[in-house]
């Protein structure tokens, strides 16, 4: 089935470092590949989302670029601020015959950015 | 504007007994609903899946019930709550043509 893995957290960063997540996934289909942002007390809410092969996306600073021969989508910022403390969510979507929309979530990586 | 809410905010209910979580989402019609749950620490596991008013699609058996009564409300329940029941429920929806989510606040629910 399909899944999705990303980097193990908790990360803690100093201020102005810069910031990788590992997201790696396995489909069969086309998906839609997203990032979403989980701040305390909060439900999920979307960073960005690519949907096709090849294309980056980007939003606050943060992008992804959908790499579909290496099977990944990496996140990426290149100085991280105390706001970005957060849980980071890598997900796939595929469209089922059903209408609904299969979706599955990576593990999600905690980020804590120090001053 | 499309909004989403979720009540109660939390609740902390004793084991076995009944719990009803709703969802409301208004500005948007005929919108594809979810329910996820999401252990302390833990992923988002998808629960039920609503495409039409009085459709409701079981993703995940953990004890609970969805209903859609509504096009705008989304229930979840349970007769005998368990404690492997608490967590944090996020109701959630998207547009019929594409899959991007919007999330409500959620619903943090202690087992006891």
């Amino acid at each position: 089935g399909d899944s999705v893995t990303q980097t193990e957290g908790p990360v803690t960063l100093s201020e102005g470092t810069s910031l990788t997540v590992n997201c790696s996934y396995e489909t069969k289909q086309y998906p839609t590949l997203f990032w979403y942002v989980q701040y305390p007390g909060e439900g999920p809410q979307l960073l960005f989302k690519v949907p096709k092969a090849n294309e980056k996306g980007s939003n606050r600073g943060f992008e992804a670029t959908y790499n579909k021969e290496a099977t990944s989508f990496h996140l990426q910022k290149a100085s991280v601020q105390e706001s970005d403390s957060a849980v980071y969510y890598c997900a796939l979507s595929d469209r089922m015959g059903t209408g609904n929309y299969k979706y599955v979530f990576g593990a999600g990586t905690r980020l804590k950015v120090i001053a | 504007a499309q909004t989403i809410h979720q009540w109660p905010v939390a609740e902390i209910k004793a084991v076995g007994s009944p719990l009803s979580l709703g969802c409301t989402i208004k500005g948007k019609s005929s919108p594809n609903l979810y329910w996820y749950w999401q252990a302390t620490g833990g992923t988002l596991q998808q629960l039920f899946y609503s495409i039409t008013v009085g459709q409701v699609e079981s993703v995940v058996q953990l004890n609970l019930s969805a209903s859609r009564p509504k096009d705008d409300q989304f229930i979840l329940s349970t007769e005998k709550l368990l404690l492997s029941h608490s967590g944090f429920y996020l109701c959630a929806w998207s547009h019929r043509s594409n899959s991007d989510y919007t999330f409500g606040s959620g619903t943090r629910l202690l087992v006891i």
